[in-house]
């Protein structure tokens, strides 16, 4: 069974620093990967899709990486601002349409 | 506007009492899904349909029940089997565009008991 791990669970970072959220898996054989966003009592929002064939993908400030050997992808966030501070979760995709997704990690841009 | 529609927004239940959460999609999307979220954990799975007339259990069906009579809907009733309801539920629906598999969310229902 697909376990996948988001960390850390909190990050706090003053306005402007490039900040790098981490998630790890541990099957392999996903078929894609895909980045939310959650506001307080919202629903998700997704920001990057990754397919299992490609390395990363972009959307302005943000960038995701996947490598599939090691279980890992990053989600890259530059200039951050606080209108970025929500909760970022990942969620892994199996060739069975099974989606697992990680606990998240919390994020607060302070101005 | 396209996309899904959950409500209500808040839910309270009594114990021992059914309630139902609704969940609609104008989006034409084939499946769709429900996930429970507690504090501080991933989401994770209830129920999922992939076509009209057909639904599977996820990783935490009990206590929980599901129809998929329309497309469009796929409501979820919390039963007074479930001990521990009070959570956020969010529906989803997958569309399948080429080789994509990509979920949408909606708002969700933050269900508490009285």
């Amino acid at each position: 069974k697909q376990e996948v791990t988001q960390i850390p669970a909190a990050l706090s970072v003053p306005e402007g620093e490039n900040l790098v959220l981490n998630c790890s898996f541990t099957d392999s054989a996903i078929y894609n990967l895909q980045w939310f966003r959650q506001d307080p009592g919202k629903g998700l929002t997704s920001l990057l899709l990754i397919q299992s064939s490609q390395r990363e993908q972009t959307s302005g400030r943000l960038n995701a990486s996947l490598d599939k050997s090691s279980g890992r992808s990053t989600l890259y966030i530059a200039a951050s601002q606080p209108g970025d501070s929500a909760t970022y979760l990942c969620a892994v995709g199996s060739y069975n349409n099974d989606m697992r997704f990680g606990a998240g990690t919390r994020l607060t841009v302070k101005p | 506007d396209g996309g899904i529609t959950q409500s209500p927004k808040y839910l309270f239940r009594k114990e021992g009492q059914n309630v139902t959460l609704s969940c609609e999609q104008n989006l034409n999307h084939d499946a769709m899904y429900w996930y429970r979220q507690d504090p501080g954990q991933g989401l994770r799975l209830i129920y999922y349909s992939q076509i009209v007339n057909d639904f599977q259990k996820g990783d935490i069906a009990e206590g929980y029940s599901v129809s998929r009579e329309k497309k469009e809907s796929f409501p979820l009733t919390v039963t007074s089997a479930q001990k521990n309801p009070t959570a956020f539920y969010l529906c989803a629906s997958r569309e399948d565009r080429g080789a994509k598999n990509i979920q949408y969310f909606g708002a969700g229902t933050r269900l508490s008991v009285l």
